[in-house]
């Protein structure tokens, strides 16, 4: 199985919270989970990414927390901000690198 | 330093028409991928280059895809005979090293196709 499967599609959260996106995948010879995020008319900017011999990594208010047993990882983010509003898509790749993206979260910060 | 960039940044093309798609990678990067994104849904491979080496083109959807880079830098991607299901925005992404060192990929704007 190569799918990627995300949740939740949309999350709206009011400033300062917390935003929290789920994926779960299902090949276990991934190796590598970045998460991308996307704004309208532009391509996917890489945001974060861990590998899965690490359970945690922390960039500024992003951090993706990776459970290689139960073949999950999420995104938080912390003191979410009006600019973070945007569609989130975590993708797993293998060493072909070829990236395999889950089907993205729009999150919506309000003021 | 200019990112990836792609033109045109849209296209409309009747059913039946030939559609050329043109990338521009970072300069001096080796890997070159090509995604199709379909409205409200995530990126999905369509082929990749290492230089001028198309190795895996196992996401086109069909014969009538077809993409190339001539000499390791600019890459095409050509849609003979539009259909309404190509309408999709078509993404192309370079990373500076080669497979298997999980590179990071750097995304273009993407074209919009639109086939009417």
């Amino acid at each position: 199985q190569q799918q990627v499967k995300q949740s939740p599609q949309s999350l709206i959260v009011q400033k300062g919270g917390i935003s929290i996106i789920n994926c779960a995948y299902e090949n276990t010879a991934f190796d590598y989970f970045p998460w991308y995020q996307q704004f309208p008319g532009k391509g996917p900017a890489l945001l974060i990414a861990i590998r899965p011999d690490v359970s945690e990594k922390k960039e500024g208010r992003f951090t993706i927390s990776f459970n290689k047993s139960a073949k999950q990882f999420s995104l938080h983010i912390m003191d979410s901000q009006p600019g973070d509003s945007a569609t989130y898509f975590c993708a797993a790749s293998r060493r072909t690198d070829k990236l395999i993206f889950g089907t993205g979260t729009r999150l919506q910060v309000f003021p | 330093g200019a990112g990836v960039s792609q033109s045109p940044r849209y296209k409309v093309a009747k059913r039946g028409q030939d559609v050329a798609l043109r990338c521009d990678p970072i300069s001096g990067h080796v890997s070159l991928f090509w995604y199709q994104q379909a409205l409200g849904q995530g990126p999905e491979f369509l082929t990749y280059f290492q230089n001028e080496a198309q190795l895996d083109k196992s996401g086109l959807p069909s014969d009538r895809f077809f993409a190339e880079r001539p000499e390791g830098s600019v890459s095409t991607l050509k849609i003979q005979r539009t259909q309404q299901e190509d309408s999709a925005v078509y993404l192309c992404a370079s990373s500076y090293r080669t497979s298997g060192a999980r590179d990071t990929q750097y995304f273009g704007p993407g074209t919009r196709l639109t086939v009417l």
